[in-house]
């Protein structure tokens, strides 16, 4: 049981780069969110989606672009890096109660 | 802004002690989460409270939301070197984001 599954683990761009982040979680679960941590700031919601299909904005979601194309998958795109971004990104899932229960790993972003 | 914050920041304690860590709100919270998060770890699930007043345990963990809804605790009695990490609670904010607290660094002298 793999639970939330993020790829890729560790990644390293260029200002102006684009990359997609995925995440996929094998529970049926209706809700997904991507955080970002930085450090002394907890986490912040960027966008999340309450079922297949559908996608909302968080807190800080300037720069960011989100699709739920299959409920199992949320994809996280940065179109245009900037160092700003450089962050842990954190994908969660949880049932249909807003309630993120399930985090996967997380990816180390480092854009310079 | 920050709208659920948390004390303290960090926190040393030698192994044995009780800790406890502080969330705070300026709004009413319809419900509230407790995570916590080791070193270089993802954020782990650790329990909901509902209702004003309510208090849970999970063996040495006990946690508590206040009789108004804009506060609670998590409390750890006779710490273990395995409760090191960070503390967070979240929140159901405006209806729609669930924010996060900045966390409680807990270190655990053995």
């Amino acid at each position: 049981n793999a639970g939330v599954t993020q790829t890729p683990k560790f990644r390293v761009l260029k200002t102006g780069q684009s990359m997609t982040l995925l995440c996929a979680q094998d529970m049926n679960h209706e809700y997904m969110y991507w955080y970002r941590q930085d450090p002394g700031m907890g986490l912040r919601l960027i966008h999340y989606s309450v079922g297949e299909g559908t996608t909302a904005k968080g807190e800080v979601p300037d720069g960011y672009n989100v699709s739920r194309l299959k409920k199992q998958n949320f994809l996280l795109g940065l179109e245009s890096a900037a160092p700003s971004q450089t962050s842990v990104y954190f994908c969660a899932s949880g049932p249909g109660t807003n309630l993120p229960q399930h985090f996967g790993d997380g990816t180390r972003l480092s854009i310079l | 802004g920050q709208q659920v914050m948390q004390i303290p920041q960090y926190q040393h304690v030698q192994e044995g002690e009780d800790f406890t860590t502080y969330c705070n709100s300026s709004t009413t919270l319809s419900n509230i989460q407790w995570y916590k998060q080791r070193p270089g770890g993802h954020p782990v699930f650790l329990i909901q409270l509902v209702k004003s007043g309510e208090v849970k345990k999970q063996k040495r963990l006990t946690f508590q939301f206040g009789e108004a809804k804009k506060n609670s605790s998590l409390h750890i009695t006779a710490t273990q070197t395995t409760d090191v990490g960070t503390y967070f609670c979240a929140a159901l904010v405006g209806g729609q984001n669930f924010v996060f607290g900045p966390g409680t660094r807990l270190s655990v002298l053995p």
